[in-house]
């Protein structure tokens, strides 16, 4: 089945600064790719998702890389803001039905 | 904005209880998943519902669980004889579309303690 790897574990950055975070995954049948956002106590919210057949997707301040050949995908936060401490999980999706198979997360501070 | 909602937020239960959480999808959507996270970890999947039935479920997902759509807008999980490694957060997500267009939301998850 599906397995994905998340990297860094932890990351901090000086507010304004960009964060990246990298993630593989195994299953080349994999077509979808979200990216989630926990803040303490609360359930993962979707922040922004790719599909097999773009490359690169932005919004606003995040934007998403997705390399099939090399199987990873790339999540990317440019001038960042206090707010944006959290723990970030990437996904696939495995099967026909649509489960998500998570990454381990990172968790991101950023100082101001 | 429509939301995931789930109750209780936190369950204590004694091992070898039966629990059951609950989950209110968003109205609109058609396909519904438990996923699980202990202290620590990353998010698991359990299972996943469309159409009055199981679709797929996990490894993690044996014969103490089950899930029910009781009614148009409810959808439970209950685990039938809770174990100590049963602890952790679930979460309950839901989505209007089936693969591979399903974006999905989640709930903010009820933190069950088996003690």
């Amino acid at each position: 089945g599906e397995n994905v790897e998340q990297h860094p574990s932890t990351l901090s950055v000086q507010e304004g600064d960009s964060a990246v975070i990298k993630c593989t995954y195994s299953d080349s049948a994999s077509n979808y790719f979200p990216w989630y956002k926990q803040e303490l106590g609360k359930g993962p919210q979707l922040i922004i998702d790719i599909r097999s057949n773009v490359g690169e997707k932005k919004d606003q301040r995040i934007a998403v890389t997705l390399n099939k050949t090399a199987k990873h995908f790339s999540l990317h936060i440019t001038e960042t803001q206090p707010e944006d401490s959290a723990v970030y999980f990437c996904a696939a999706m495995e099967g026909s039905q649509g489960n998500l198979i998570f990454g381990k997360g990172t968790k991101l501070s950023v100082k101001p | 904005e429509p939301e995931v909602t789930q109750t209780p937020s936190h369950q204590v239960t004694q091992m070898g209880q039966e629990v059951i959480l609950r989950c209110v999808p968003i109205s609109n959507h058609l396909y519904f998943y438990w996923y699980r996270q202990i202290l620590g970890q990353k998010v698991e999947f359990l299972v996943s519902f469309y159409n009055n039935e199981i679709s797929e479920k996990s490894e993690i997902f044996d014969d103490q669980f089950s899930v029910e759509r009781p009614d148009g807008s409810n959808f439970t999980l209950k685990i039938r004889s809770t174990k100590l490694e049963d602890s952790a957060m679930y979460f309950c997500a839901s989505s209007d579309l089936g693969a591979p267009y399903n974006e999905q939301f989640f709930g903010p998850g009820t933190r069950l303690t088996v003690l």
